[in-house]
């Protein structure tokens, strides 16, 4: 089945450390998205990426970093500059950058102790 | 800056009942508005998208409308059952701008009572 695998769904991390959040897709889109969801906002975006080898920074980029090697993988790597990285984090997938519709994994739950 | 706006922020009704879930946003010049499902703890689910030159998708006891110029935009759930329980968000893309990237709602809390 085609769809968008986030990995993994749970994570705590301790002050002062890196941690990388996993999302992989099989379904052949060329955009992906990060967003972070907090109780009782909105979705906001950290980072996008319309095709292999490019990204931009979303609205809250800050303390955030991507990569995009692959057109299938996007991972989110949340870094000590950080200052409140406890939150919920959704991946995300569109055929093209700036029209299509979007589809999400099922999520990662960061939590900082 | 586009603003997207659903009041109530929660709902319950009975089961059975036919309601509706509102969205509005503030600048009218959109491409498309995506309405989302999302259950606790878990990613949203696509569930109706539609384009800013149409004026209504339907699936299933689902029924999005699109008005516009007035900057609304609202979910009919029909025949309403305990598994429509969730979270229900709207999200809308500009039609110009270097990124064009959704802006979401913070979403309309519903829960069916058996």
């Amino acid at each position: 089945d085609g769809g968008i695998t986030q990995s993994p769904k749970y994570l705590f991390r301790k002050e002062g450390q890196n941690v990388t959040l996993s999302c992989e897709q099989n379904l052949n889109h060329d955009a992906m998205y990060w967003y972070r969801q907090d109780p009782g906002q909105g979705l906001r975006l950290i980072y996008y990426s319309q095709i292999v080898n490019d990204f931009q920074k979303g609205d809250i980029a800050e303390g955030y970093s991507v990569s995009r090697e692959k057109k299938e993988s996007f991972p989110l790597t949340v870094t000590s500059a950080q200052k409140n990285p406890t939150a919920f984090y959704l991946c995300a997938s569109s055929i093209i950058a700036y029209t299509g519709e979007l589809f999400f994994g099922e999520g990662s739950r960061l939590t900082v102790l | 800056k586009q603003e997207v706006t659903q009041i109530p922020a929660a709902l319950s009704v009975p089961e059975g009942e036919n309601l509706v879930l509102n969205c509005s946003f503030t600048d009218s010049a959109i491409y498309n508005l995506q309405w989302f499902r999302q259950d606790p703890g878990k990613g949203l689910t696509s569930l109706l998208l539609i384009q800013s030159s149409q004026r209504e998708q339907t699936s299933g006891r689902l029924n999005a409308s699109l008005d516009k110029s007035s900057g609304r935009s609202t979910l009919y759930i029909a025949a309403s059952q305990p598994g429509d329980s969730a979270t229900y968000l709207c999200a809308v893309r500009p039609s110009s701008g270097s990124a064009r990237q959704l802006t979401f709602g913070s979403g309309t809390q519903l829960t069916v009572l058996p």
